[in-house]
């Protein structure tokens, strides 16, 4: 994988429902895994950044997993609220590039429906 | 909470016409950023500023950029004569240490006619 890919591009959930989704990256070179929450009309907010290889992290309903040796990680939300309707971002950080040089997936629009 | 702010939140200016984006970053944060995302694509990196130097750029980062911290709060991005390809959203985004997420502002809107 020479890009960041994320799948699906959109989907829809019912409140209350649990999902998840991926996002593929290259995995040579591999420095950290960036996920980002992207409401409209706001700026992206940062929820993990993650480094180790089967690094788990938690943030309320959310969690994120990773897998540095095959290059993917996925993001879950725990019984979907309306306000988790937003496009969450992925973007990996290599260890041949600058500190902030993320190279970022296309997105996953999740919108949760009551 | 203290967050990155930037202005204008939209401009349209005219082909060949120098636009200047605004950032106020956050004050405490030592590392700079600008990004774009042109309409229905990915966001692209296009330039990181550290110590009051470049230190990385993007392909795109030609000579019609430039970035400036002119008086220690603000950090603008300019773009000497715009082409009708710069039409994106332009977002900055400044990092406490160079190892943990980004701030990103509302973005910067830019319609080039």
């Amino acid at each position: 994988i020479l890009n960041v890919e994320q799948s699906p591009q959109s989907l829809h959930v019912q409140e209350g429902d649990s999902t998840n989704f991926t996002c593929s990256f290259p995995s040579s070179n591999f420095y950290a895994l960036h996920w980002y929450r992207w409401e409209t009309a706001k700026s992206p907010e940062a929820l993990f950044v993650m480094t180790l290889n089967g690094d788990e992290k938690k943030k309320g309903r959310i969690s994120a997993t990773l897998n540095t040796k095959e290059g993917y990680s996925y993001l879950y939300i725990k019984g979907s609220q309306p306000e988790d309707s937003a496009t969450y971002l992925c973007a990996s950080r290599m260890t041949t590039d600058s500190w902030g040089k993320l190279q970022f997936g296309a997105g996953t629009q999740v919108v949760v429906t009551p | 909470e203290p967050e990155v702010t930037q202005t204008p939140s939209h401009q349209v200016t005219q082909m060949g016409q120098e636009v200047i984006l605004r950032c106020v970053p956050i004050s405490n944060h030592l590392y700079f950023y600008w990004y774009r995302q042109i309409l229905g694509q990915k966001v692209e990196f296009l330039v990181s500023f550290y110590n009051n130097e470049i230190s990385e750029k993007s392909e795109i980062f030609d000579d019609q950029f430039s970035v400036e911290r002119p008086d220690g709060s603000n950090f603008t991005l300019k773009i000497r004569s715009t082409k009708l390809e710069d039409s994106a959203m332009y977002f900055c985004a400044s990092q406490r240490s160079n190892t943990g997420e980004l701030f990103f502002g509302e973005g910067s809107r830019l319609t080039v006619l």
